[in-house]
C-alpha cells in the first residue's frame, strides 16, 4: 500500500530560523504531491502541490518545496520562519487510482520568538 | 473558504450509541471524503465517494458507514459508537480532475464516553 513519511514529529525553531521538514513517498510511478497546514484549532490549508514539470514549486506564504524523484522526496522548506508559521504540517500524495490522498502523520512545528 | 459545511461541530454520546454525522457542499464537486484525524497517526480514509450513490472503504473503515443520495450532502455513520472512535472528523470535497486538490471542512470534534 501507498504510504508517506515524515521524518520529523516536532520541531522547535527560533524566529528568522530556515525550515525543512522532510516528506517522503512509497510509490514510484506518476505522483501528485501535497503540502497541507494545520493553524491550532482550525482545519487543513492547502500551501502547495506539485503535479508535474518544474520540481521546485513555491506556494503561499514564502514556502516552497522541491520533487526530487529519485528520491521519492518532497521536503517543504522556508528561509526564515516566523512565530505564525507555527502548526502542523502534513505531507500528502494521491493513491495510485487517482481518487484519494494519503496523508503523512504530519509535524509539529514551533516558532519561538 | 471551499463551501463545505460540517455538522454538528462538537459531538459527546455514550457508547453504544448511533451517531451521524453530515457533510454539506455548494461547490458541486464530484469527490467527498471523511477522515479522521488522531494524535501520531495524522489523518486517516474512513470512506469516499466519487458521486452519488458510489463509495468506497478507505484504511480505517472498520465500524462506519456512508452514505451520498444527493451530491452535496456525504453522511458518516458510527453505528455503535465505541470509545475508539472518538476522534476529530474532517470531510473534505475534490473536483473531478487528476489537478486538483482536495478542501477540508473545519472539521467535527466527536466524544464517545
Amino acid at each position: 500500500a501507498q504510504s508517506v513519511s515524515q521524518h520529523n514529529h516536532h520541531v522547535i525553531l527560533s524566529e528568522a530560523a530556515s525550515l525543512e521538514l522532510g516528506c517522503n513517498y512509497s510509490y514510484g510511478g506518476t505522483v501528485n504531491l501535497f503540502w497541507y497546514v494545520q493553524y491550532p484549532g482550525q482545519h487543513l490549508q492547502l500551501l502547495l502541490k506539485y503535479f508535474s514539470g518544474d520540481p521546485l514549486v513555491k506556494g503561499i506564504k514564502g514556502f516552497e518545496a522541491e520533487f526530487i524523484k529519485s528520491k521519492f522526496s518532497f521536503n517543504l522548506r522556508k528561509p526564515s520562519v516566523q512565530w505564525s508559521d507555527t502548526a502542523e504540517y502534513f505531507c500528502a500524495v494521491r493513491n495510485q487510482a487517482g481518487t484519494a490522498l494519503i496523508f503523512g502523520k504530519g509535524t509539529t512545528l514551533s516558532v519561538s520568538s | 473558504d471551499a463551501g463545505i459545511t460540517q455538522s454538528p461541530r462538537h459531538k459527546v454520546t455514550e457508547t453504544g450509541t448511533p451517531v451521524t454525522l453530515r457533510c454539506h457542499q455548494t461547490e458541486n464537486h464530484r469527490y467527498m471524503y471523511w477522515y479522521r484525524q488522531d494524535p501520531g497517526h495524522g489523518l486517516r480514509l474512513i470512506h469516499y465517494s466519487y458521486g452519488v450513490k458510489d463509495t468506497d472503504k478507505g484504511e480505517v473503515s472498520d465500524g462506519y458507514s456512508v452514505s451520498r443520495s444527493k451530491t452535496e450532502d456525504f453522511l458518516l455513520t458510527l453505528e455503535s459508537a465505541t470509545s475508539s472512535q472518538t476522534s476529530v472528523y474532517f470531510c473534505a470535497i475534490r473536483g473531478q480532475g487528476i489537478n486538483t486538490e482536495a478542501f477540508f471542512g473545519q472539521g467535527t470534534r466527536l466524544t464517545v464516553v
